[in-house]
């Protein structure tokens, strides 16, 4: 268990709908990172979170954007949701000056 | 564009025998180049990690060879047992005074170990 928390574990939906993603992570960690796992692109960072500041942004859709709350617990929000949405949705987070990132258990998104 | 290419996708290894995987990289400012395991339904975790001034790092039955000239790196899993059989992915990562932490991560390798 690498104390990192991620809720839901799936969750499925429609086309066009709009989900929220939640991660809580490790006691003391002030990063958060977002990252999509599908089978033909591998895992692919989208964000990342420092103390509730953006700290850097890879490969995100337009549709989707997260923020990190005061408690540093992070949400990622996808919407207008497209079949090819459907992946694993994976949070990690570090102690800041730190490269270790610890991995959530990840939310599986289904897109009907 | 893959910044870290990562061979092979999958890999059967009879047991007790040595799994070897491997990754390249191109870019000059990563310094941070750590190996993650993933089982089914799992996130993945950290197995072992090297930074490029050292040549090998070595935990249990698992070693990192580096090899900073030829930007490449590699895990070897001695010994292997049925147990290892995950998917494991190898990442790295810009030195700190790039921008942010992002990890850049391999497409990864699909073990089984065949008892």
């Amino acid at each position: 268990d690498s104390g990192v928390t991620q809720t839901p574990k799936h969750l499925i939906t429609a086309t066009g709908q709009r989900v929220t993603l939640r991660c809580s992570p490790r006691s003391g960690d002030l990063s958060v990172y977002w990252y999509q796992q599908s089978l033909d692109q591998g895992l692919q960072f989208l964000i990342q979170y420092y103390n509730g500041e953006e700290r850097a942004k890879g490969n995100i859709l337009e549709r989707f954007s997260a923020q990190q709350f005061p408690d540093l617990h992070s949400e990622l929000n996808l919407s207008s949701l497209e079949l090819g949405d459907s992946a694993l949705y994976f949070c990690a987070s570090s102690v800041a000056g730190t490269h270790e990132q610890y991995f959530g258990p990840g939310t599986r998104l289904t897109v009907t | 564009q893959q910044q870290v290419k990562q061979s092979p996708q999958s890999l059967i290894v009879q047991k007790g025998g040595i799994s070897i995987i491997n990754c390249a990289y191109e870019n000059t400012a990563f310094d941070y180049f750590p190996w993650y395991q993933q089982f089914p339904g799992k996130g993945p975790a950290l197995l072992i990690a090297i930074r490029p001034d050292v040549s090998e790092k070595k935990e249990g039955r698992f070693t990192i060879s580096f090899n900073k000239s030829a930007k490449q790196f590699s895990l070897h899993i001695m010994d292997s047992q049925p147990g290892d059989s995950a998917t494991y992915f190898c990442a790295a990562r810009p030195s700190l005074g790039y921008t942010g932490n992002q990890f850049y991560f391999g497409t990864g390798t699909s073990l089984t170990v065949i008892p």
